[in-house]
């Protein structure tokens, strides 16, 4: 299984609402990305965790709360939200985050609408 | 600081003809430098990368690149496009100084493959 999968595809919530998103694979890959990317813009790193452990917080707000309950799985959940925060949520996985070598496999992408 | 640079929002060729999509890359020591691909609503698909060795790379879909030191360019090439092809292209550079997996990614250019 060379698979990102991410649920929902498509978010629409208030102001006061809390969401979760969810990323999974089954790779084996240890290292696990959390990106925002508006439209036709490169993807912007929040979150990187390696081994389960949350190694690269891009000072993103705490209205963005990221969990990595196992090697498999990656949440990001979501409360009080700005509609600026509408964008396109990927997740990406590689087989660790320190070799240089190693390519990043990106989900589809949770399609996030704030309002 | 390391970046990279798309220089061209958007390219246009017709059917069957080749495609180079330009790229070029500023770093402090060896560049690691990888293509993506991302298709309308989708997640960024990984074409290729460079890390060492042969100065031309052969990744996914045909598509090839030319790593070029002394230009720090690593434009891509496809020898007769598709109009499949039309997509936007992201080149990524592997920020190294932070040892966490973390890619720096242009700003991206949008193919348009012309029947």
């Amino acid at each position: 299984d060379t698979e990102v999968t991410q649920t929902p595809k498509h978010l629409v919530m208030g102001m006061t609402n809390k969401k979760s998103l969810k990323c999974e694979q089954h790779m084996g890959h240890r290292a696990m990305y959390w990106y925002k990317q508006k439209a036709k813009k490169p993807p912007e790193l929040m979150f990187v965790y390696s081994y389960e452990k949350l190694s690269i917080n891009e000072s993103v707000p705490s209205r963005f709360s990221p969990e990595c309950p196992n090697s498999s799985l990656l949440n990001l959940h979501l409360h009080a939200l700005q509609p600026e925060d509408s964008a396109l949520y990927l997740c990406a996985s590689s087989q660790d985050s320190g070799p240089v070598y190693n390519e990043q496999f990106f989900g589809p992408g949770t399609r996030l609408t704030v309002l | 600081a390391q970046s990279v640079a798309q220089p061209e929002d958007q390219v246009n060729v017709a059917e069957g003809n080749p495609l180079t999509v330009k790229c070029t890359y500023s770093v402090s020591g060896n560049p690691y430098l990888f293509w993506y691909v991302q298709y309308p609503n989708r997640g960024l698909q990984f074409l290729l990368k460079y890390i060492t060795g042969d100065n031309l790379v052969k990744g996914s879909y045909g598509f090839e690149a030319e790593f070029n030191k002394s230009q720090t360019s690593f434009h891509l090439k496809k020898p007769s496009a598709l109009v499949s092809d039309s997509a936007l292209y992201f080149c990524a550079v592997r920020d190294i100084a932070s040892n966490t997996g973390k890619l720096i990614f242009g700003q991206g250019t949008t193919l348009q493959v012309k029947p």
